[in-house]
Order: C-alpha cells, then sequence, then structure tokens
C-alpha cells in the first residue's frame, strides 16, 4: 500500500538536544511538506520541498532544518534554538504543487 | 493577507440532522480549495478538491460546493461516524493555508 509513515509516533527532547522526526513516502511524489499543529490553530508550514536537493522555508523555519537528498525521504531536525517544540508535527506529500497533499498520521513531540 | 477562516468552531447534530460547514477565504490568486477530515491523532485525510466557482463534488453524505469568496461542505444525514473534525486549505502562489477546522459531533 502505498502511503506517509512518519516516525516515531511520540518522541521526547531533553532541554539543549536536537531530534529528527522521520518521514518516508513511496507514492513517488514530487512535493513534501512539514507542517506544525498546535490546539486551535490551522496547520502551519515549516519547510517545505518541491525536488530533491531544493527547499523552501514556510511561516515557521525558526529552530527547525531540513534535508531532501531523496526522492522519498524528508526528515525534520528540530534542533535547541526551537524554544517551544511541544506540538503535533505532520509531514505530507503532493504529486506536484498546488495538488492535493497527503498527509502521514503525525509525530507527537514533548519536552522531558 | 491571505487568509482562511472556518465556521462553526464546533458543531452538534443529532444522527440523521443535515448541516453545511463554511469556509470563506481572501487569497490572491485561488489555486485549489481542498477539503480534509481529521480524526483524533491521526493526520487530515484528503476528501475533495475544488478548482473554480460554481464546481461541486460529492462523496456518500458529503458535498462540497465552491464560490468566488467560500466553500460549503454539506453534510446529508450525518452518522456518527462522520465525527471529526473537518479542515479546509486553500493552495495559492507557492502555499497551502489552513483554517482552523470544524469540530463535527454527530450524536445517535
Amino acid at each position: 500500500d502505498g502511503g506517509i509513515t512518519q516516525s516515531p509516533k511520540y518522541l521526547f527532547r531533553k532541554e539543549g538536544q536536537n531530534v529528527t522526526l522521520s518521514c518516508e513516502q513511496n507514492l513517488n511524489h514530487d512535493a513534501m511538506y512539514w507542517y506544525r499543529q498546535d490546539p486551535g490553530q490551522g496547520l502551519r508550514l515549516i519547510y517545505y520541498s518541491q525536488i530533491v536537493n531544493d527547499f523552501q522555508k514556510g511561516d515557521i523555519a525558526e529552530g527547525y532544518s531540513v534535508s531532501r537528498e531523496k526522492k522519498e525521504s524528508f526528515p525534520l531536525t528540530v534542533t535547541s534554538a526551537q524554544k517551544n517544540p511541544t506540538a503535533f508535527y505532520l509531514c505530507a506529500s503532493s504529486i506536484r504543487e498546488h495538488q492535493p497533499q497527503h498527509f502521514g498520521d503525525g509525530t507527537r513531540l514533548s519536552i522531558l | 493577507e491571505d487568509q482562511v477562516t472556518q465556521s462553526p468552531e464546533a458543531l452538534r447534530l443529532q444522527e440523521g440532522e443535515s448541516s453545511s460547514l463554511n469556509c470563506s477565504y481572501t487569497v490572491s490568486g485561488l489555486r485549489g480549495l481542498f477539503w480534509y477530515r481529521q480524526d483524533p491523532g491521526k493526520g487530515p485525510e484528503f476528501l475533495f478538491t475544488l478548482y473554480s466557482a460554481g464546481e461541486e463534488k460529492e462523496k456518500e453524505r458529503l458535498k462540497a460546493t465552491l464560490t468566488k469568496k467560500e466553500s460549503f461542505l454539506h453534510i446529508t444525514a450525518p452518522k456518527p461516524e462522520d465525527s471529526a473534525t473537518y479542515l479546509c486549505a486553500v493552495a495559492t502562489g507557492n502555499q497551502f493555508y489552513f483554517g482552523t477546522g470544524t469540530s463535527l459531533t454527530v450524536i445517535p
């Protein structure tokens, strides 16, 4: 079955620690996205990538970093510079820009 | 400023009681409007894409419509399993903008 796999489902970060969230897709989609979802707020775009080895900042990129070395993979690193990392993180992909995005089941990040 | 607003924030319906959810938008250059369903602790599930005013899409008890300023998601004779948060998103330029969603509860 084609889809998007995010791991882990739950993640805990200690102060000063960087953590990496995994996102893998086997849909052969060109575009991939990372969103953050907080209670009472819409999904906010962190980073997106339209092709391999290229990515752009979204609205809330500060404190986050990404890489896109393979078409299938778009990992997100939450760095120690992100002072409020507790949130539900969602990865999505689309066949190309302006097409429906398909989502993984998210990673919930909390601070220890 | 590009903006997407959904109303109401929450809606409680009796089973079989039809209603509509609203998504109004102010964006420059709409490239598409999308509806999603999100269950607790899960990622959004894609429902519909609408690209131009007057367009309609249907799936089981759901029907989505689009005008130049807003979209409606009509729910006909809802069942308890339709309980979820429904999200609206618009594509413009090189970004998607999501609304905050409508939390729907259908009571048996």
